[in-house]
């Protein structure tokens, strides 16, 4: 099993959309968990990180499962902007491992 | 919030050369420091991990002795990519997390080096 999981996609959804995204992770021991977004030919910039509780930023909702060894992220009402390519990232010893990522592209 | 500063930003070198790309934390002190290596439209790979003072971690099929790492300051981490192939024509991108900052402080990557061996 791959450390992490993601649904490469892409997602092509419009305008106005709600969109989410899943993540599962095999190391148990993740210590943290975070959302990092990519855009074409950049490094990834922080989405937000993934509390137990689950969070909310604006239109993101991040949630997580630790007994399923699952991340989820919402993005409600999509923006052109929104288009790039989303990574799951847990944390753990000293690694961030980065899952493959999920494009998700926002049409007008 | 933290910077990472990375540098080149690109450079096209001819094959059997050496380039160095250097990535230093702009205003907190990264113990560790991580590179990785990204092909068109896949994920990000760990290469090594990086540790001031100490010998850098090697992911399993990275040759060291390819890819130099030094780690010589708590603000400066340098990958030498040494007789570089056409192969080893990729995007290579650093990382490092603030050392006093807790389990839920993310990384913060430099802005990538696009390296093209002709």
């Amino acid at each position: 099993r791959k450390e992490v999981e993601q649904d490469p996609g892409p997602f092509n959804v419009p305008e106005g959309a709600t969109v989410a995204f899943n993540c599962t992770y095999s190391n148990s021991a993740s210590q943290s968990f975070f959302w990092y977004r990519q855009d074409c030919r950049k490094e990834p910039k922080l989405l937000m990180s993934v509390y137990s509780s689950g969070n909310e930023d604006g239109r993101f909702t991040a949630q997580l499962n630790r007994a399923s060894q699952y991340i989820s992220l919402l993005i409600r009402d999509s923006k052109l902007s929104d288009s790039a390519t989303y990574l799951c990232v847990p944390y753990y010893g000293q690694n961030f491992v980065f899952g493959p990522g999920t494009r998700l592209s926002v049409l007008p | 919030g933290a910077v990472v500063s990375q540098h080149p930003s690109w450079v096209i070198c001819k094959s059997g050369t050496s380039v160095k790309i250097e990535c230093r934390s702009l205003d907190f002190q990264a113990t560790t420091m991580f590179w990785y290596r990204q092909f068109p439209k896949q994920s990000l790979m760990l290469m090594a991990t990086s540790n001031e003072g100490s010998k850098a971690t090697y992911e399993q099929g990275v040759e060291k002795d390819k890819f130099l790492i030094n780690h010589a300051s708590l603000t400066l981490s340098t990958l030498t990519v040494t007789s570089a192939h056409p192969e080893d024509s990729s995007f290579y991108i650093c990382s490092a997390r603030d050392a006093e900052e807790g389990l839920n402080t993310e990384a913060f990557f430099g802005q990538g080096t696009r390296l093209t061996v002709v």
